[in-house]
């Protein structure tokens, strides 16, 4: 069964930094292009960032371009997203998600983890 | 900048009923790079349909999309309790593929 289990989430004081993690199983890791998406409570879903199936390649949305850093573990099994100088808008519930094992940028998202809580709040 | 508009906000519609939800892009894509979500309250969001029309494996008939260009659709053909939620559509030509909005699909 395909899963994706993020942790890693938190409350975090304003200007602090915060890195959550995302565990994957059931298919072949290695291969997928994997991306974060948050939502903020309430509110719509926001893409954060891409990354390539080797870690080599990453796109970023313009606004966190600078301040969040994705990464990915391929032994592990394991991807990651820094985040830094955090302010309360950053709070939101981030979600993993994988695009197909075709290693293709150009896919839709065909699976999410439940995402992780990251709220900034002093 | 990319911008995916998605209309009705709300729709308000009894069981049964047909939805139609548009997404509109503020610039030409290619209908392969155009997807359609769904999330029920508190999960994750699933994916419904890629390239424009194809239903993600699994997805029921009664839901279908059509569109190309700029409009898209998401078709519900008879609503059931189940497909109560807010969809969302995406474009992943340009990225990070972005999202509109969303629409409310509630129970009248």
């Amino acid at each position: 069964e395909v899963q994706l289990l993020e942790s890693g989430g938190g409350l975090v004081q304003p200007g602090g930094s915060l890195r959550v993690s995302c565990a994957a199983s059931g298919f072949i890791f290695k291969n997928c292009v994997m991306g974060w998406v948050r939502q903020a409570p309430g509110r719509g879903l926001e893409a954060v960032v891409e990354i390539s199936s080797s870690g080599s390649a990453t796109y970023y949305v313009d606004a966190l371009k600078g301040r969040f850093i994705i990464s990915r573990d391929n032994s592990e099994n394991t991807l990651y997203l820094q985040m830094n100088s955090l302010t309360v808008e950053d709070t939101a519930l981030y979600f993993c998600a994988k695009k197909s094992e075709t290693s293709s940028w150009y896919e839709p998202f065909d699976t999410w983890g439940q995402g992780t809580l990251v709220t900034v709040s002093s | 900048e990319i911008v995916l508009t998605q209309s009705p906000g709300i729709l308000s519609l009894s069981l049964g009923e047909r939805a139609t939800l548009s997404c509109r892009v503020n610039q030409r894509i290619d209908s392969i790079y155009l997807a359609w979500y769904q999330q029920r309250p508190g999960q994750a969001p699933r994916l419904l349909i890629h390239g424009a029309s194809t239903r993600a494996t699994g997805i029921p008939d009664n839901f279908s999309g059509s569109g190309s260009g700029t409009d898209f659709t998401l078709t519900i053909s008879r609503l059931e309790p189940e497909d109560f939620a807010v969809y969302y559509c995406q474009q992943y030509m340009y990225l990070p593929g972005t999202f509109g909005g969303g629409t409310k699909v509630e129970i009248k």
